[in-house]
């Protein structure tokens, strides 16, 4: 079983809709990370997370909003996305790079995104 | 910049022989860390092994292991003992060991999908 879960495992949604993916984490990390996932490609970094503030954001297009409502719960609400944003979605979660900074990341299993 | 190589796109292992995934890396930085990831169809992102720069001795993690090789900025994986679970995309990552900057980032390589012959 995954210590990171994400909600919804597949979602499918029109270019004009409103929707959020959700994670959440009880494993008292600190930093939480949205990674994108292209088919057989490596999960590119988004957004990162510490301590609730945004501290890094990838040049990712304002379609994509995040949000950090408390220390273990990360959105990533989305609006007027592009059928090129489809794709796997995957947060993760670590320990905050000042206290114990070569923890791995731990990942969920992902949200699959289809845009129409 | 940072940047990770696989040079394997896919490799196969029959059941319960040993097989090595390769991995090179290019960094100026003497402090970082090295993971393997795998990635089976479940998609989870599951971490096998992972190497700090400054340690000598090579992780190992049961049936899996890693030749680190800090001045060839090398770092392959060895499975022993095969298994059809182990069946996945490996991935291989890189995160800097600077506090200041970049070390949230896991630089990832492109990957090395694995089958396992029975």
């Amino acid at each position: 079983d995954t210590e990171v879960t994400q909600t919804p495992k597949h979602l499918v949604m029109g270019m004009t809709n409103k929707k959020s993916l959700k994670c959440e984490q009880h494993m008292g990390h600190r930093a939480m990370y949205w990674y994108k996932q292209k088919a057989k490609k490596p999960p590119e970094l988004m957004f990162v997370y510490s301590y609730e503030k945004l501290s890094i954001n990838e040049s990712v297009p304002s379609r994509f909003s995040p949000e950090c409502p408390n220390s273990s719960l990360l959105n990533l609400h989305l609006h007027a996305l592009q059928p090129e944003d489809s794709a796997l979605y995957l947060c993760a979660s670590s320990q905050e790079r000042g206290s114990f900074y070569n923890s791995p990341l731990h990942f969920g299993n992902g949200t699959r995104l289809t845009v129409t | 910049a940072q940047t990770v190589t696989q040079s394997q796109p896919e490799m196969s292992v029959q059941e319960a022989e040993t097989v090595t995934l390769s991995c090179t890396y290019d960094t100026s930085e003497s402090d970082y860390y090295l993971f393997w990831y795998k990635q089976p169809p479940s998609r989870q992102m599951i971490l096998v092994i992972r190497q700090e720069a400054y340690k000598q001795q090579n992780a190992t993690e049961n049936r899996f292991s890693v030749n680190f090789q800090k001045a060839a900025k090398s770092f392959s994986l060895k499975i022993s003992d095969s298994q059809l679970g182990d069946a996945a995309m490996y991935f291989c990552a890189y995160r800097s060991g600077d506090t200041l900057a970049g070390s949230y980032q896991l630089t990832f390589g492109k990957g090395t999908k694995l089958s396992v012959i029975p």
